[in-house]
């Protein structure tokens, strides 16, 4: 079965750094991959996607790529702010969905 | 609000009682998604549907779950006999088919279930 893996550690990083977010996944070969924000109590919210022919993709402060060699994403949050605290979810497609465990941020003032 | 709709947000229930959930996808949306999330964890995927065709089921899921989506809009998912591990957040989604595959997906706030 689909295993994904992320930072099994919160991260914590000082306001205005880039944080950066590992996703490895096994024993599949997705045609994307996507990042999902997740806030206390809440649902996701679905910020990029990002295809197996495409190395990066940027959106505002974000940045993910993806390595289909590796099996791995990395989702960078650059000028990190507060509000950005929140746990990320990296998730790919099959027959079913699959989530990571996520990853939780805390964004230091 | 044209988002994505739960309800109940919450239910505390006894053990062995049967419970059902309800979700309004966006209405332009073809395609539907039940969740289960326990604290610390990501979403697990129970189902999906498209239109009113459900499409995949985990295997992980007992037979003690079943889900409709009758009409092809609103979606139930209803749990018989609850036990106690069935304690979790129940998250619905919903997209829209793209051509080219990854469809996003809105999910709704959750309905978060307790089993005594």
């Amino acid at each position: 079965s689909q295993k994904i893996e992320q930072n099994s550690e919160a991260l914590n990083i000082q306001e205005g750094k880039t944080a950066t977010l590992t996703c490895n996944y096994t024993n599949y070969s997705p045609a994307y991959l996507q990042w999902y924000r997740q806030d206390p109590g809440r649902g996701p919210v679905f910020l990029l996607l990002i295809r197996e022919n495409e190395k990066e993709k940027r959106k505002e402060r974000l940045k993910v790529t993806f390595d289909t060699t590796l099996k791995q994403s990395l989702f960078h949050i650059t000028a990190s702010q507060p509000a950005d605290s929140a746990t990320y979810l990296c998730a790919l497609d099959g027959n079913q969905f699959y989530f990571g465990t996520g990853t939780s941020l805390t964004v230091i003032p | 609000d044209t988002g994505v709709s739960q309800d109940p947000r919450h239910k505390i229930t006894k053990r062995g009682q049967n419970v059902t959930f309800r979700c309004d996808p966006i209405s332009e949306h073809n395609r539907l998604y039940w969740y289960r999330q326990t604290l610390g964890q990501g979403p697990e995927f129970l189902t999906y549907f498209q239109n009113e065709a459900q499409l995949e089921k985990s295997r992980l899921l007992s037979d003690r779950f079943s889900a409709e989506r009758p009409k092809g809009s609103f979606s139930t998912l209803e749990i018989q006999r609850t036990e106690q591990g069935d304690s979790a957040m129940y998250l619905c989604a919903s997209s829209l088919t793209r051509l080219a595959g990854g469809d996003e997906q809105f999910f709704g706030p959750g309905t978060r279930l307790t089993v005594l």
